[in-house]
Formats: structure tokens, C-alpha cells, sequence
């Protein structure tokens, strides 16, 4: 009963801009996008989150669409280390909801 | 500061014995929830811990269950072990009571059922 789409898996080439699509279609007004990413085996690191607006911090950027029903996630500059299964959710952030993850992104930097 | 800490980093057991796996929190953290991942697998969400309390749970059987200490930290206890329970089960912790929030992830435990 996972909320968002991603596709499975995406390459890129070092250097350049990683761009990671997520469809939330079902969003609902008061849902934030939050993205976080798993690096081979251990623990799921936070990257960004957003409601509606862009957001930008050290790690990466967010896009949000008008309707709020995609969002893209920016690694600008994309390194080896960023190889990594990146996971986008949605949830609210009252109420005690269960977050559910899905199965991510694996994104593969090549070299 | 000291991250999300969970113990033991493995832990091997045969089927139909009980497991317990341990999560500290971040200091100052409330909310503790734990996550079961198998091979190939997403996040599956386990239970969400808040103030003690026991404030969702995701869809597994009652043979999952655990609690929140005083100090916050939180046990997972996994009755009855099956082989489909060998994951990695990933403890997270965040600051705000109440709310969702950024969650801060533990390394995890790696639960082997022969």
C-alpha cells in the first residue's frame, strides 16, 4: 500500500545531475515528500523533505510539481559515493501514521 | 552526538525460538520505529514508539511486538522465529512528539533463522 512510485533502478554518469523521479499521485494537502537514500546495507540516511515549495540543501535539491503529484530529486553533481537505493514517501506529520517506504530507486554512478 | 545505536549487529537463531533486538535512540529523541527489511525487500514499517506508548503498527503478526522503555530505548521481540523472519531490522529514532519528523536510521540487525 505504498503511496509513491519510483522506477527500480537508473544509472548516471559521475559529474553529472541525478535526476531521481517519484509519482505521488494520492498526495493529500497536508502530506510532505520526504526523500531519504540507503547506502548499500546501512541504515536509511535523511536527505530532504518539502510540502510545496522547492527545497534546496547541501545534499540535494527538490522539485515539486504545481499539482504536488511528482516530485524529482537533484543530486547536482552526482559521485561514486552517491551510489545508493534512494527511497521518496509521503506522509503527514500528525496522527502517528505508518510511514511505508516502498522499494526505492537504486541509482548506479558510473564512472 | 551519538547516532541511533541498535544491538547485537547480528544475531542467529533456529525457528521457533524468540529473538530480542535493542535500539538507544538519538538523546532527546521520543519516537522510536523499527523497520524489517529482507533480501531484495523495502522498508517494511514494524512499530512506531512515542512517550512510551505503542502509537501504530504495520501488518505483521502479533509475534512482533516491543516496547518503549523510560529512557526511550526499545526492544523488538520476535516470538515464534520463522525462516521468513531472517532480515535486517532497521531501528530509526526522531526528535518530535507527536509528529512525523526526519527519522535518524541505526545501523541495523541482521536476524538469521535457520
Amino acid at each position: 500500500d505504498a503511496k509513491t512510485t519510483q522506477p527500480p533502478s537508473m544509472d548516471c554518469a559521475e559529474g553529472r545531475a541525478a535526476n531521481l523521479p517519484c509519482n505521488h499521485s494520492t498526495i493529500s494537502g497536508n502530506e510532505y515528500v520526504y526523500w531519504y537514500r540507503q547506502i548499500h546495507s546501512q541504515g536509511p540516511q535523511y536527505i530532504i523533505h518539502g510540502l510545496k515549495n522547492n527545497e534546496t540543501n547541501e545534499m540535494a535539491s527538490l522539485i515539486i510539481t504545481e499539482d504536488r503529484k511528482s516530485s524529482t530529486l537533484i543530486l547536482p553533481h552526482a559521485t561514486l559515493r552517491d551510489t545508493a537505493v534512494y527511497y521518496c514517501i509521503v506522509t503527514y506529520s500528525g496522527g502517528y501514521q505508518k510511514v511505508t517506504f516502498g522499494i526505492g530507486t537504486k541509482l548506479q554512478v558510473i564512472p | 552526538e551519538a547516532g541511533v545505536t541498535q544491538s547485537p549487529t547480528h544475531l542467529i537463531k533456529t525457528r521457533g525460538q524468540q529473538a530480542t533486538l535493542r535500539c538507544s535512540p538519538i538523546s532527546g529523541h521520543t519516537s522510536v520505529y523499527w523497520y524489517q527489511q529482507a533480501l531484495g525487500l523495502g522498508l517494511q514499517f514494524l512499530l512506531w514508539y512515542d512517550e512510551g506508548e505503542e502509537r501504530n503498527r504495520g501488518n505483521f503478526p502479533p509475534r512482533f511486538s516491543g516496547r518503549q522503555f523510560p529512557n526511550y530505548s526499545s526492544e523488538l521481540n520476535v516470538n515464534a522465529l520463522e525462516l521468513e523472519d531472517s532480515a535486517l531490522y532497521l531501528c530509526a529514532s526522531s526528535l518530535v512528539t507527536g509528529l512525523y519528523n526526519e527519522q535518524f536510521f541505526g545501523p541495523g540487525t541482521r536476524l538469521t533463522v535457520l
